[in-house]
Order: structure tokens, then sequence, then C-alpha cells
């Protein structure tokens, strides 16, 4: 089946730290993926949605310059939180499709993040 | 507003027992709908899914799920659970309009021994 392979698997560093998160399509060519952001015993929210080769659409209320989403290649997204605070740990999970609509979204493992 | 409401936050069952989680959709036409299964501290994976054709959709794991638009629900159900079944389990549909997929709020199922 297909798999999403999401990298690193938990993060932590120190306040004002950049942290990059990877999310790779290993068998498949995904033209679009998703950034979700899962609090305790909640459900996913979308952060936003990539498309490769173009801006990403940010959900409403996501600040797109503290979490850059870059989608240069069929098979690689990434995740760039800036100046991380500690309101920014979370698990961030992606996801990636070939973008036709009726097509399951495959899911990363997800990322722990541990902002100190 | 096109939602995916799960109304049960968490079950518990016993090994063996038979299980029923509940979805209930709110579309204009008919969505595209999902189940997806969360252990602790891991990504999701897609147990089944509907688009159209046969209501009742058989997945992985034992897991099978019924579409009835009459009811704008779409449960999923196993005939008897095993241990491993403990996890976070979640329902969504695909918004053609957004592009998006929109979960359910989540339902923690908890397998007593």
């Amino acid at each position: 089946g297909a798999v999403v392979s999401q990298h690193p698997s938990r993060v932590i560093c120190k306040s004002g730290t950049s942290v990059k998160i990877e999310c790779r399509s290993l068998d498949f060519q995904a033209t679009t993926m998703f950034w979700y952001r899962q609090f305790p015993k909640q459900s996913l929210m979308l952060m936003a949605t990539s498309n490769e080769g173009s801006k990403a659409t940010y959900e409403q209320g996501v600040e797109k310059d503290k979490f850059l989403i870059n989608h240069a290649s069929l098979t690689l997204s990434t995740l760039t939180v800036t100046s991380a605070h500690p309101e920014d740990s979370s698990f961030y999970i992606c996801s990636a499709t070939t973008g036709i609509s009726n097509q399951p979204q495959h899911f990363g493992d997800g990322t722990r993040l541990s902002i100190l | 507003a096109q939602s995916v409401t799960q109304p049960d936050i968490h079950i518990t069952v016993s090994e063996g027992a038979s299980l029923e989680l509940r979805c209930n959709y709110s579309y204009g036409a008919t969505p595209y709908l999902f189940w997806y299964v969360q252990s602790p501290g891991q990504g999701l994976q897609l147990l089944l899914k509907y688009f159209s054709g046969d209501t009742l959709v058989q997945g992985i794991k034992g897991f099978e799920a019924e579409f009835k638009r009459s009811q704008s629900s779409f449960n999923l159900r196993k005939p008897s659970v095993h241990w491993s079944d403990a996890a976070e389990y979640f329902c969504a549909g695909w918004i053609q309009g957004a592009q998006k997929l929109v979960f359910g709020q989540g339902t923690r199922l908890t397998i007593n021994p």
C-alpha cells in the first residue's frame, strides 16, 4: 500500500528555534499534501494544503509566516515552524494523496514537537 | 455547514464482543467517506472507504461499514473485537468544493479483557 514517511518522529528544542519536518511519499507521486495539527485527545485540525509547485493554501487562523510549507517535488513536502515557542508544542501529521478527489489520504506517523 | 459527527467520545467493550462506532455526516451530495484508526503517538491508518455503489464496504482488520443515506450515517462495525483494536477511530468526509477532508471528533475505544 501507499507509504508516507514523516521525519523526525520527535523533536525537543529550545524556544526560538526553527524546526523543519519532512513528509515523503515513498511509493507514489503526491500531487497534494496536507499538514494537520492534533492537540491531546482531540481530532485533527487542517493547517494547510500543499500542491506541488505552488504556494500552500492555509486554513483560517493559521499563520503562514509561522508555519512555512514547501512542496518542491511530487514526493516531498516540508513544514518549518519558525521561531517556535512553547504554544507551538503539538503533534503534527502530514498526509499525501495523488490529488484525485476520491483517493484516500495516506498519513505519516506524525511528529511530536516539544518546545522548552 | 458540511460536517462529520461522531456522537460517542469513548466506548468500552469486552474482548470478543461486537462493536459499532457511529458516524453521521451533513452534506448536500453523497460524500466520500472514510474510517481511519490511530494508535497512541502514531499517524492514521485507513480502515475503509465509501465512494459509491454497494453501501456495505469491507475494510482491513475485519472491519466493515454501512452507508445509509436515509440516516446520513456511516457506522463502523466489527463482529468480534480483539484487544489490539483499542485505539482512536476517526470518521472523515471529503468536501468536494473545499477540496479537504473533514474529521469527526474521534471515538476512543477501550477493550476490557
